[in-house]
């Protein structure tokens, strides 16, 4: 069974740092796309980061030079260290495993339940 | 970058049918896919490339995509249909990124 199961969240003070994991079962971190998606409140989903199974990582605009994600192979585990952050990052982080699609690109096949961030003073 | 467009809302009677745009610069040449996301709830993949259908999801939920516009059709509507629902495809116009709608909420009355 695919698993994925989100943590590290909290109350955050703007200009801190924190990082989140993704524990995954049912399928190798190290083979996969891994992604992070957030919904802040009241707002859509965004797309905040992708790792190929290659090593090659991108990110969005919004946290390009702030965000790093990262996964230990060993732990099948995926990672995103936070840092810089602001008001507006405030959000649910959800890992997701990426999929090749017919076309060029990817969709989100399994998701995690999410992992609250909280940026405020 | 690239701009999906759905509308905010969409209303329907409990066994009727519901539409939801997406529109996109000639999204037609692009894969589509569809999530639902309930309040409190993890995003769920319920149509991917344009029409096809994860297992485990009703035949209720169908997908079109053709020009500038996708549309994700749910047909004999329930009222645990009741959700927001994004579509999203992946825009290699600007480094490599991943985009999704402005999301619908669907309200069954």
């Amino acid at each position: 069974e695919v698993q994925l199961v989100e943590s590290g969240g909290g109350l955050v003070q703007p200009g801190g740092s924190v990082r989140l994991s993704c524990a995954v079962s049912g399928f190798s971190v190290s083979t996969n796309y891994m992604n992070w998606v957030r919904r802040a409140p009241g707002k859509g989903l965004e797309w905040v980061s992708v790792i190929y199974s290659g090593g090659t990582t991108y990110y969005a605009d919004s946290v390009k030079g702030r965000f790093t994600i990262s996964r230990d192979d060993s732990e099948n585990t995926l990672y995103l260290q936070m840092n810089s952050l602001r008001p507006d990052d405030t959000a649910v982080y959800y890992c997701a495993r990426g999929v090749v699609a017919a076309r060029p690109g990817e969709y989100f096949q399994h998701w995690g339940q999410g992992t609250l961030v909280t940026v405020s003073s | 970058s690239y701009v999906l467009t759905q509308p905010p809302s969409v209303s329907v009677a409990p066994g009727q049918t519901a539409k939801i745009s997406c529109g996109g610069r000639n999204i037609g040449s692009k894969s589509v896919h569809w999530y639902q996301q309930r309040p409190g709830q993890a995003p769920v993949l319920v149509v991917y490339d344009d029409s096809d259908r994860p297992s485990g999801i009703p035949e209720r939920f169908s997908g079109s995509n053709s020009g500038n516009t996708a549309t994700l059709t749910i047909s004999r509507v329930e009222a645990g249909d009741e959700a927001d629902y994004y579509c999203q495809v992946w825009d290699s116009s600007y480094d490599r990124h991943y985009v999704f709608g402005t999301g619908t909420k669907v309200t069954v009355l």
